[in-house]
């Protein structure tokens, strides 16, 4: 299985602040016949399932807002929050659907300092 | 508009089996590339893939749960079926069904259904 590891675990930051999760896999997720990473962001609120942010490492799904961005390739990438809004405050996961069994991250706890 | 909704037992027994029934709308799983998932996710922890069926009746499990795992699917009638035999405590969780496009991420996802197992 590839693992997928977050970091930090949880995370803090002022409203209108920039927030930043880190994600790595113990295997590369960027297959080379299509030159993709194979990498997804959700965010989860309480009681609610996952929501798909970001997938293929860096496409925002649709109206998903401009200030969430993904960057990275092979085994690192983050999740970046430009300007933390109060109804970002969630639980981050990472995924990897690269290979199965798709594995996610332990999650980052974001809240409000 | 893609909708799944889980439905089963809330509440188990250990050594009992589980059966969840996914009912989706907004696509066809006779359609290619098309495959719906069971993710679970044990209070307070992550999320754990546990069986994919696709399109063309592939079907993916976790290994360390291959054992225990069906996964079927039921075109006409919108269905996936998943059973886990032999339930203990440690499963206790809320089980998610999920919509996956053409080898993407998990697109579309249920409520959620909480299952208790406990004597």
């Amino acid at each position: 299985d590839i693992v997928m590891t977050q970091s930090p675990d949880s995370l803090a930051v002022s409203l209108g602040e920039r927030a930043t999760i880190n994600c790595k896999s113990n295997q590369s997720v960027l297959y080379s016949s299509t030159n993709k990473n194979y990498l997804a962001w959700y965010q989860q609120k309480p009681g609610q399932p996952p929501k798909l942010l970001i997938y293929w490492a860096s496409t925002r799904e649709s109206g998903v807002p401009d200030r969430f961005s993904g960057s990275g390739s092979g085994t690192d990438f983050t999740l970046a929050i430009s300007s933390l809004q109060a109804e970002d405050v969630a639980v981050y996961y990472c995924q990897q659907y690269r290979s199965s069994p798709h594995t996610f991250g332990q999650g980052t706890k974001l809240e409000i300092k | 508009q893609i909708t799944l909704k889980e439905s089963g037992p809330t509440l188990l027994k250990p050594t009992q089996t589980l059966t969840l029934t996914c009912t989706f709308s907004g696509f066809s799983l006779s359609t290619s590339g098309v495959g719906v998932g069971w993710i679970r996710q044990p209070p307070g922890k992550t999320l754990e893939c546990l069986a994919l069926i696709y399109w063309d009746d592939d079907k993916r499990y976790s290994p360390s749960l291959k054992n225990r795992l069906t996964i079927t699917k039921d075109t006409s009638k919108k269905q996936v079926v998943l059973t886990m035999t032999n339930m203990d405590p440690l499963d206790t969780a809320t089980y998610y069904c999920v919509h996956r496009l053409t080898y993407g991420p998990f697109d579309s996802w249920g409520q959620g259904t909480l299952v208790t197992v406990s004597s």
